[in-house]
């Protein structure tokens, strides 16, 4: 699976969006953008995936580059409940499943 | 989505003593689990992939004999911490495969995490 890149962190002033960005430059055709995040002490919580178009959900959206080699994953209007670590994460549909965690990016969301 | 009950939620222990802890599908049949163990401040380390009904498939460097898994049906897996030791004090973190519609809507839901302090 490709490997990915995020800041290690981010400010965001509460009520704004959070835009947070994700380089995956050797992402290949078959491979998903997948978004979790992980709130303090709890297990990791799905937010987002796509493959090549954009997508919204409830939660946020997810903007890929067209040539798939970078993606934001864009919360509309932060809350401080946003505060928490966001893992992109680049998995192929063909392996086993499993999703392999870089170091994310910790968002906090100020008043 | 989906929900992964994960049981329980911290655990102290003597070194020398066994831990069970279990991870269940709730509302949908998981034939793939996975175990994660996070130490604080890092991120999430895959442990092993769990398949119903087959030995579970360990990453490079974690001792199967150390932590067993079990995943007898298409809801519950365990994993065994045996002969604990105070280096093993991590929250262990599982999740399941929701294969949903295929490729596209596949997921991973992941349980609320264990924290085990071995003493």
């Amino acid at each position: 699976d490709a490997k990915t890149t995020q800041p290690p962190s981010m400010d965001c002033a509460e009520g704004r969006a959070a835009n947070l960005p994700c380089n995956h430059s050797t992402i290949s055709g078959n491979e998903y953008v997948y978004w979790y995040r992980q709130i303090h002490s709890q297990g990791p919580q799905y937010i987002i995936h796509g493959l090549k178009n954009n997508e919204t959900n409830e939660m946020a959206s997810l903007i890929i580059t067209e040539d798939r080699k970078s993606s934001t994953l864009i919360l509309p209007h932060a809350t401080l409940r946003d505060t928490a670590v966001y893992y992109c994460i680049v998995r192929g549909s063909s392996n086993t499943g499993k999703l392999i965690f870089g170091q994310g990016t910790t968002l906090q969301v100020k008043p | 989505g989906a929900v992964v009950s994960q049981h329980p939620s911290r655990v102290i222990c003597k070194s020398g003593t066994s831990v069970k802890i279990e991870c269940r599908s709730l509302d949908f049949q998981a034939t793939t689990m996975f175990w994660y163990r996070q130490f604080p401040k890092q991120s999430l380390m895959l442990m092993a992939t769990s398949n119903e009904g087959s030995k579970a498939t360990y990453e490079q460097g974690v001792e199967k004999d150390k932590f067993l898994i079990n995943h007898a049906s298409l809801t519950l897996s365990t994993l065994t911490v045996t002969s604990a030791h105070p280096e093993d004090s991590s929250f262990y973190i599982c999740s399941a495969r929701d294969y949903g519609q295929g490729p596209w809507g596949e997921k991973l839901f992941f349980g609320s995490g264990t924290q085990l302090s071995v003493l």
